[in-house]
């Protein structure tokens, strides 16, 4: 079955960068667009962006330019998402989920599956 | 940047039907999904195009999208239905997701 595993939680100081993996199974990592989607503690869910496992491409949201970046590593089905000079604010839960086919013009499908979710948190 | 609404929260007794509204600006031209997320578990998604069902989701559980709401609506609520729900929907004039801020369904 199609299944997302995130690696375990981490805890950073600020200033730090923080890297989550997120390993894909049960089919092409190279077909489906992955998303990144986090939530602090209490609060709602968040886009941050998306990576076209296939080419690599990115789409950022505004929030995160410059402090996120995504990237994959196609031999081991594996997706990244690299959070820099992470502050307090930046403690969530931080999942990673799967999108549309990369052939569709349009990004409008749903998210599914989800990672179990990665928590990060930043504390000195 | 697009923006959906959603109420912080909904009750309903057992047995009754919530309705759960996520508000945006002609959201009705737009395809909207709706993710369940109970404490603790990453979200599921029980709607998505509007008004489609996951296999293994309940027949209670049915979406609508017309003019500037969209609708989440849950027949014969059951205590497992208690959770946070969430409508996401893609904004082509950005190439970004959003998701409305979420509701907590209680069950009384």
């Amino acid at each position: 079955q199609v299944q997302l595993v995130q690696t375990g939680a981490e805890v950073k100081k600020p200033g730090a960068s923080v890297k989550v993996s997120c390993k894909a199974s049960g089919y092409t990592l190279t077909g489906y667009y992955m998303h990144w989607v986090r939530q602090a503690p209490g609060q709602g869910l968040e886009w941050m962006g998306r990576i076209n496992p296939n080419s690599g491409g990115t789409n950022y949201a505004q929030k995160f330019q410059g402090r996120v970046t995504m990237t994959r590593d196609t031999s081991i089905s594996t997706v990244y998402m690299d959070l820099s000079r992470v502050r307090s604010d930046d403690t969530a839960t931080y999942y990673c989920a799967r999108g549309d086919s990369v052939l569709v013009l349009a990004a409008d499908n749903s998210f599914d599956p989800w990672g179990q979710g990665t928590l990060v948190a930043v504390s000195s | 940047s697009y923006v959906l609404t959603q109420p912080p929260s909904v009750s309903v007794a057992p047995g009754k039907t919530a309705r759960i509204t996520c508000g945006g600006d002609n959201i009705g031209g737009k395809s909207v999904h709706w993710y369940q997320q109970r404490p603790g578990q990453a979200p599921v998604v029980v709607i998505y195009f509007d008004s489609d069902r996951p296999s293994g989701i309940p027949e209670r559980f049915s979406g609508s999208n017309s003019g500037n709401t969209a609708t989440l609506t849950i027949s014969r609520v059951e205590a497992g239905d208690e959770a946070d729900y969430y409508c996401q929907v893609w904004d082509s004039s950005s190439d970004h997701q959003v998701f409305g801020g979420g509701t907590k369904l209680t069950v009384l």
